[in-house]
């Protein structure tokens, strides 16, 4: 599979606890982007890596949110101290010169 | 300030009823309009890329056009496999990420 490959898939934490979740993105794209999506929304943008420069990051980012992509390859977003309202699905996409593409999500559940 | 925005929210047809969904959007210097289908629980599936007016794409019962407003999604007699929620995003210049609007869930019955 050449695809976007993310896991864990689905991931229960209790509040207070750090998740990190990962993303392979297809190995010719140089562009990736982190999305959070929740029931009944669109994707919204968190950030951007080009190779491994973090280029953009949205206010909805705060402080307990992390990403890396070391080396240009895989990128990994860490959420440190959970809470509640960090329940979502997390969807990491690559591009190369046009279309992004999705991998099938990490789905987070905070209790 | 909604950039992107799907209408209908919902939409339910029997098989083989065509119908459209909008998608309008108030970005200036477009750089492409994006088609998703996403499934329950998947991660969005790419469809189509408009990049200017009067363009025009088609895979199987889909086609999609796009205006200086807004594009549409035709879908010419849909089977239930169709049902899904489609997404609209916008990108503006050729690094921004895109910007989607909430969807249309559609439900095709049988």
């Amino acid at each position: 599979d050449t695809g976007v490959s993310q896991n864990p898939r689905h991931k229960i934490t209790k509040r207070g606890q750090n998740v990190t979740f990962r993303c392979d993105p297809i190995s010719e794209h140089n562009r990736l982007y982190w999305y959070r999506q929740t029931l009944g929304q669109g994707p919204e943008f968190l950030t951007y890596f080009q190779n491994e420069a973090q280029l953009e990051k949205s206010r909805l980012l705060s402080d307990r949110f992390s990403a890396e992509r070391p080396k240009g390859s895989f990128s990994t977003l860490e959420i440190q101290r959970t809470e509640q309202g960090d329940s979502a699905m997390y969807l990491c996409a690559s591009r190369g010169d046009t279309e992004a593409f999705f991998g099938q999500g990490t789905r987070l559940t905070v209790v | 300030e909604d950039q992107v925005t799907q209408s209908p929210e919902a939409l339910r047809l029997q098989e083989g009823e065509s119908s459209s969904l909008n998608c309008s959007y108030t970005v200036s210097g477009l750089r492409g309009l994006f088609w998703y289908r996403q499934d329950p629980g998947k991660g969005p599936e790419f469809l189509f890329t408009l990049y200017s007016a009067g363009e025009e794409k088609e895979k199987e019962r889909l086609k999609a056009t796009l205006t200086k407003k807004e594009s549409f999604l035709h879908i010419t007699a849909p089977k239930p496999e169709d049902s899904a929620t489609y997404l609209c995003a916008v990108r503006q210049s050729v690094n921004t990420p895109l910007v989607f609007g909430k969807g249309t869930r559609l439900s095709v019955i049988a």
